[in-house]
């Protein structure tokens, strides 16, 4: 069964710190990962990918990528109040080019 | 540098009316995704499509849902005989060539059936 889960929160973090966000996958065939932020009625919009094992940096987010571990996390630094959405981790898995979502983790930046 | 398009933004249809839902992908991109956001769930993929092509509709339902992505013009996701169960957001999404999974979405189509 290939799946992603997350934690679906909410969680909330005050203006300014680290918010740490955490993804687990069920298969190890698993090949591309990525972050989506989607803002309520809106649609998801990709903040970073990451293919390989380590951490990978843009601007204040750093996507960590452990496949040994099967997890996939991203750390948004100085957290905003305009970074509270619901963010959603994807999987692609083996040969197959869609992708496969968690089920989002609602972030709350508190001025 | 326009990105994926869809239209209709919000559509409304009546039980057993015919729903057609368009995507036009970002300039460059020939690889077309369809995922559906049922209310407070997550996103959940339908069907890959190339120019002419049905890559993988594996995650189509079987009866009254069908896609096509023709050499000229939008992909269309065609939902007949809509239902109420049918209500939700459908999001496209496109990709450029086959070197790369990264897919980028379209604003989506809010799908109401009465």
């Amino acid at each position: 069964q290939k799946e992603v889960e997350q934690n679906s929160g909410p969680l909330s973090v005050p203006e300014g710190a680290i918010a740490s966000l955490n993804c687990t996958y069920s298969d190890r065939g698993s090949q591309s990962f990525f972050w989506y932020r989607q803002y309520s009625g809106k649609s998801p919009e990709l903040i970073m990918f990451i293919y390989s094992n380590g951490d990978k940096e843009d601007g204040r987010f750093t996507a960590q990528l452990n496949k040994a571990s099967q997890y996939v996390s991203l750390l948004i630094r100085d957290s905003q109040p305009s970074d509270s959405a619901t963010y959603l981790c994807a999987v692609t898995f083996g040969s197959a080019r869609q992708l496969t979502f968690g089920s989002g983790t609602q972030l709350t930046v508190l001025p | 540098n326009a990105g994926v398009m869809q239209n209709p933004r919000h559509l409304v249809r009546r039980r057993g009316q015919e729903a057609r839902l368009r995507c036009s992908p970002m300039k460059g991109h020939s690889h077309v995704y369809w995922y559906r956001q049922l209310p407070e769930e997550g996103l959940k993929f339908m069907v890959y499509l190339q120019k002419e092509n049905i890559i993988d509709e594996s995650g189509m339902p079987k009866e009254r849902f069908s896609a096509e992505f023709p050499k000229e013009g939008p992909s269309i996701l065609r939902i007949q005989q809509v239902v109420r169960g049918d209500s939700a957001a459908y999001f496209c999404a496109s990709s450029p060539a086959a070197h790369t999974d990264t897919q980028y979405f379209g604003p989506g189509t809010r799908l109401t059936v009465l």
